[in-house]
């Protein structure tokens, strides 16, 4: 799988649209772009995925560039609720069965 | 709306004794996994099952670890002689295996404390 670049920590003011980057250069054709969140040591939670094209869903959207390099996940309304880490992690579509494999994400802070 | 979820919510126990951490996936679910979590640090792959028996196992996974499936429901994970470092939370995860996406549905975690 992929490599994926994550900053450590972002703050978002509540209300305000939350947007975390993560850069996966090395990403190949039939690998998918996951994210995940934990909220203050829950069960990891799935938001979204996508493949080259923006996937939008009740949670969040999912931008992916065209070189598919990087990815940005996007809160539109930020609420404290989602303080919380926030992971990118790339997997082969073929491999959809398997493991996760987490790194250390990004920490995000909803500020009052 | 379904939900993973797992028991106890908090476990302790004596450095040498066994446990037994017990899950129950969504009910329509052919994967299985267990992930942990040492306090501070990422969240790890232990092992994943399908089909009755283990698909994937990380190094973590050594002979002290089991995993059962006993009955429709439960999914469980064994250590025979818990050590101080087995410390952790302890994350039951659950995926359809049908549609190819890969979501993974995670409980809400043990939190297994060695003395």
């Amino acid at each position: 799988d992929a490599k994926t670049t994550q900053p450590p920590s972002m703050d978002c003011a509540e209300g305000r649209a939350a947007n975390l980057p993560c850069n996966h250069s090395t990403i190949s054709g039939n690998e998918y772009v996951y994210w995940y969140r934990q909220i203050h040591s829950q069960g990891p939670q799935y938001i979204i995925h996508g493949l080259k094209n923006n996937e939008t869903n009740e949670m969040a959207s999912l931008i992916i560039t065209e070189d598919r390099k990087s990815s940005t996940l996007i809160l539109p309304h930020a609420t404290l609720r989602d303080t919380a880490v926030y992971y990118c992690i790339v997997r082969a579509g073929t491999r959809w069965r398997e493991k996760l494999t987490f790194g250390t994400g990004t920490r995000l802070t909803i500020i009052p | 709306e379904p939900e993973v979820t797992q028991t106890p919510s908090h476990q302790v126990t004596q450095m040498g004794q066994e446990v037994i951490l017990r899950c129950v996936p969504i009910s329509n679910h052919l994967y299985f996994y267990w992930y942990r979590q040492i306090l501070g640090q990422k969240v790890e792959f232990l092992v994943s099952f399908y089909n009755n028996e283990i698909s994937e196992k990380s190094e973590i996974f050594d002979d002290q670890f089991s995993v059962e499936r006993p009955d429709g429901s439960n999914f469980t994970l064994k250590i025979r002689s818990t050590k101080l470092e087995d410390s952790a939370m302890y994350f039951c995860a659950s995926s359809e295996g049908a549609s190819g996406v890969g979501e993974q549905f995670f409980g809400p975690g043990t939190r297994l404390t060695v003395l």
